[in-house]
């Protein structure tokens, strides 16, 4: 079955550290892959897309077929960053998108 | 446009009740799609349509759930005989087909049954 899996259900670091949240996927074709953030009180909305190999406020993704995964990445965590990530896959037909289960990030000063 | 406005915000509605949600989605996009959130959960598909046709439903999707989007635009989910399991937020996105695009999502209908 198609999923995709976050296994951190929180991830609390300080303000200035690296950050790393995980996720995989399982597919055997080439996914599109996204993350989506949710602050608080505010609607979902698109943080990046793996196809546009974008950087949105620091963030970045990398695809890797290989291990199927797709880690959110930041340097540098700011307190603005906590929020909810959820990474989402679709499949080549364009089938609509499959959330993971989410992971809470907590940026402390 | 103002994006996604989904209405209610909130329902609170008994055991056994009926409960329609409506959902308008940005002008210029075809697909619009219904998921269920529940706490501690991801986003749940429930269904979705391409224009007024519905080209895809989830098992999640009982048959006391039903969609439509007559002419291709605004959309409602109604849910019949609803039960304490439906609790949830519903919500709606919509988005451009054909191609990798993202969605947009609403601000969601929070559904509580008691």
């Amino acid at each position: 079955a198609q999923r995709v899996t976050q296994p951190e259900k929180l991830l609390s670091v300080f303000k200035g550290a690296p950050v790393e949240l995980k996720c995989n996927y399982s597919y055997s074709g080439s996914p599109e892959l996204f993350w989506y953030v949710q602050y608080s009180r505010q609607r979902l909305q698109l943080l990046l897309r793996h196809i546009s190999r974008e950087s949105i406020k620091g963030f970045t993704a990398d695809l890797n077929k290989g291990e199927t995964s797709f880690h959110l990445k930041k340097p540098f965590a700011q307190e603005e960053d906590s929020a909810m990530y959820y990474c989402a896959f679709s499949n080549q037909a364009g089938t609509a998108l499959i959330f993971g289960k989410g992971t809470t990030l907590s940026v402390s000063s | 446009d103002t994006g996604v406005s989904q209405d209610p915000r909130h329902k609170i509605t008994k055991r056994g009740q009926n409960v329609t949600f409506r959902c308008d989605p940005i002008s210029e996009h075809n697909r619009l799609y219904w998921y269920r959130q529940t706490l501690g959960q991801g986003p749940e598909f429930l269904t979705y349509f391409q224009n007024e046709a519905q080209l895809e439903k989830s098992r999640l999707l009982s048959d006391r759930f039903s969609a439509e989007r007559p002419k291709g635009s605004f959309s409602t989910l109604e849910i019949q005989r609803t039960e304490q399991g439906d609790s949830a937020m519903y919500l709606c996105a919509s988005s451009l087909a054909g191609g990798p695009y993202g969605y947009t999502f609403g601000s969601g209908t929070r559904l509580t049954v008691v």
